[in-house]
């Protein structure tokens, strides 16, 4: 069963400016995930944070979480053309260590 | 080079017949997984594997079979009672048997069903 929606499905934007993606699950997680899928290739992961975490960077990412709303975002500051992809939230759960669950995901263009 | 990697990268199939998705990663990695992606969507857990000889079902399992017979290899078999098997099938794996950390995907395999 997949926990995670994201908002918006399809985000276009130019280069430069920044993208922001949402992302809601239902359950209690130990940690949540974004990944990077560009066309017709595997996932990159890209940043983790744990439930105990409120916010987090690497370079031109920013993750938040939001235990309380059960909500995520992601911004990636100043796009480049070369971030269009679809990205992904992944949850793991607290009481399932097994796996990860993750969401449908927001298609990112980005024009030059 | 250290990875995973899934062969063939394309695979057409004819109905009614069974074939084998490979997967192997030499990451000395202990858990895998097998996902299905369909057009749009997001990725759903096919079958996972935290330890070799050991599998257990995920979330659509029906219609596919895995082994783990080698701690570095995971195939999958997509079976003729699979009704509708044409998607891009990702695989991935994780360090320690935990599955909710970073995950390490292939490049996937996309089949196509005639």
């Amino acid at each position: 069963s997949q926990q995670g929606e994201e908002d918006p499905q399809a985000l276009s934007i130019q280069e430069g400016e920044n993208a922001t993606m949402n992302c809601s699950y239902k359950t209690s997680i130990n940690n949540l995930q974004w990944y990077r899928q560009n066309s017709g290739r595997g996932l990159v992961h890209l940043i983790l944070i744990r439930s105990n975490e409120r916010e987090k960077h690497s370079g031109r990412l920013r993750v938040t979480l939001d235990t309380s709303k059960k909500s995520s975002s992601l911004l990636i500051t100043a796009s480049r053309a070369a971030d269009t992809a679809s990205y992904f939230c992944a949850t793991g759960e607290e009481y399932n260590t097994d796996k990860l669950i993750f969401g449908t995901g927001t298609r990112l263009q980005v024009f030059p | 080079d250290g990875g995973i990697t899934q062969s063939p990268k394309y695979l057409f199939r004819k109905e009614g017949q069974n074939v084998t998705l490979s997967c192997e990663q030499n990451l000395n990695h202990d858990a895998m997984y097998w996902y299905r992606q369909d057009p749009g969507q997001g990725l759903r857990l096919i079958y996972y594997s935290q330890i070799v000889n050991d599998f257990q079902k995920g979330d659509i399992a029906e219609g596919y079979s895995v082994s783990r017979e080698k701690k570095e290899s995971f195939p999958l078999t997509v079976t003729s009672a699979q009704k509708n098997p044409t998607a891009f099938y990702l695989c991935a794996s994780t360090p320690g048997g935990r599955g909710f950390g970073e995950q390490f995907f292939g490049p996937g395999t996309r089949l196509t069903v005639l």
